[in-house]
């Protein structure tokens, strides 16, 4: 168990819809980074947040928004959904400072998503 | 810009053989480079990281891999498989100051007995 929990484990819905992902981080880590990993894409960096402010964007799409909240916790908002949207969903987090460069990430155990 | 490339997608061993997983990488700058397993219905686990100290890293379950600047390679070592090792192994690459990691595409170990 890597101290990451993520909610909900799987989730189906239809094209078009709207969905959110929870993230809470370990206790005393400071950055969320959250990951799409899908068969044809592989594992993709979609976003990093630290102490509630955005660090670096990845592959994220306009549709896709995220947000770290006061208690740290993060929630991954995917819109206007489409079939290839499904994927599993990764949150990680990690103690940083600030820098990812040396970080270790601890991953959650995913959601994931079907569009049908 | 940083990439990694893994070589193989499926890599096959026998039980107490050895295991080598590739990855290459390129980064502009003095690079970290990482390997996550993944097992199943799981999330990524570190199992180890270079992060520009000693050129041979040690981690869990007997794996431990080497940096080789001149050939930009992070291969992954194990010198003998056992069949708990059966699982998808990526390598990961972030550069000095950077908020990014990259991973690489995956390779699937397999196991046989």
């Amino acid at each position: 168990d890597s101290g990451v929990t993520q909610t909900p484990k799987h989730l189906i819905t239809a094209t078009g819809q709207r969905v959110t992902l929870r993230c809470s981080p370990r206790s005393g880590d400071l950055s969320v980074y959250w990951y799409q990993q899908s068969l044809d894409q592989g594992l993709q960096f979609l976003i990093h947040y630290y102490n509630g402010e955005e660090r670096a964007k990845g592959n994220i799409l306009e549709r896709f928004s995220a947000q770290q909240f006061p208690d740290l916790h993060s929630e991954l908002n995917l819109s206007s959904l489409e079939l290839g949207d499904s994927a599993l969903y990764f949150c990680a987090s990690s103690v940083s400072s600030g820098g990812a460069s040396t970080d270790t990430q601890y991953f959650g155990p995913g959601t994931r998503l079907t569009v049908l | 810009a940083q990439s990694v490339t893994q070589l193989g997608s499926h890599v096959s061993v026998s039980e107490g053989a050895l295991v080598l997983l590739r990855c290459n990488y390129s980064s502009s700058v003095p690079p970290y480079l990482f390997w996550y397993v993944q097992y199943p219905n799981q999330g990524l686990q570190l199992l180890l990281k270079y992060t520009s100290a000693a050129t041979l890293v040690k981690g869990i379950n007997g794996f431990e891999a080497e940096f080789k600047k001149s050939e930009t390679s992070f291969h992954l070592t194990k010198p003998s498989a056992h069949m708990s090792d059966a699982a998808e192994y990526f390598c990961a690459v972030s550069e000095t100051g950077g908020f990014k990691t990259i991973f690489g595409a995956g390779t699937r170990l397999f196991v046989k007995a």
